[in-house]
């Protein structure tokens, strides 16, 4: 079964950092692009960020370039976004997606830039 | 970019209706598009990948058609189930799109 988990959300300062993780199971992460996906409250969907099976390719959306890092390690089947610089309009749900297509989700971690 | 314009953004229907949302890109993307339900505090859920092609274990009365840059997403008859808030996805080019959401209400 396809896992996906999420953690290191929480409280962050305006212009804090933060370091996102998704723990994947039940399929060859190594084989797999894989995403984060962004929901700020009571709003649609945002992507964010990809990154290739072998970190060949990674991009970025315009509002997270230069501030939000994507990377992975398939040896610990584990991909992480490192966030910095961090605006109360990056609060949100963010969530790791597998795959190209985007097929399964993970349950999400909440992100809240505060002060 | 490509945009993705999704339509209608909210829709009151009955158990037992049809309902059809779109979604059109402001480019061509072949069928390169997914559909997502998503239902209050969850993670979406994938229904329909390659424009028209059923997810494993979603219900029938799910279905999707098109290419190009013109897409369809049909209920084909409600359940209480699927009232939920509806995306879709282009996956043919980066960055990614999504469309705004459709949120479907019981009339």
């Amino acid at each position: 079964e396809v896992q996906l988990v999420e953690s290191g959300g929480g409280l962050v300062k305006p212009g804090g950092s933060l370091r996102l993780s998704c723990a994947a199971s039940g399929f060859t992460f190594s084989s797999y692009t894989m995403n984060w996906v962004r929901q700020a409250p009571g709003k649609g969907l945002e992507w964010v960020s990809s990154i290739t099976s072998s970190n060949s390719y990674i991009y970025y959306a315009d509002s997270v370039k230069g501030r939000f890092t994507i990377s992975r390690d398939n040896a610990k089947n584990s991909l992480y976004l490192q966030m910095s610089s961090l605006r109360a309009e990056d609060t949100a749900v963010y969530y790791c997606a597998r795959g190209v297509e985007a097929d399964y989700w993970g349950q999400g971690t909440l992100v809240t830039v505060s002060s | 970019d490509i945009q993705m314009t999704q339509s209608p953004s909210s829709l009151s229907a009955s158990v037992g209706d049809r309902v059809t949302i779109t979604c059109r890109a402001s480019q061509g993307i072949r069928n390169d598009l997914g559909w997502y339900q998503q239902k209050p505090g969850k993670a979406p859920k994938r229904l329909i990948y390659a424009a028209s092609s059923l997810q494993s274990g979603v219900p029938s009365r799910f279905s999707g058609s098109g290419s190009g840059t013109e897409f369809t997403l049909t209920i084909s008859s409600l359940q209480p189930e699927d009232f939920a808030t509806y995306y879709c996805l282009q996956h043919n080019s980066y960055p990614r799109s999504f469309g705004q959401g459709t949120k479907l209400e019981i009339k």
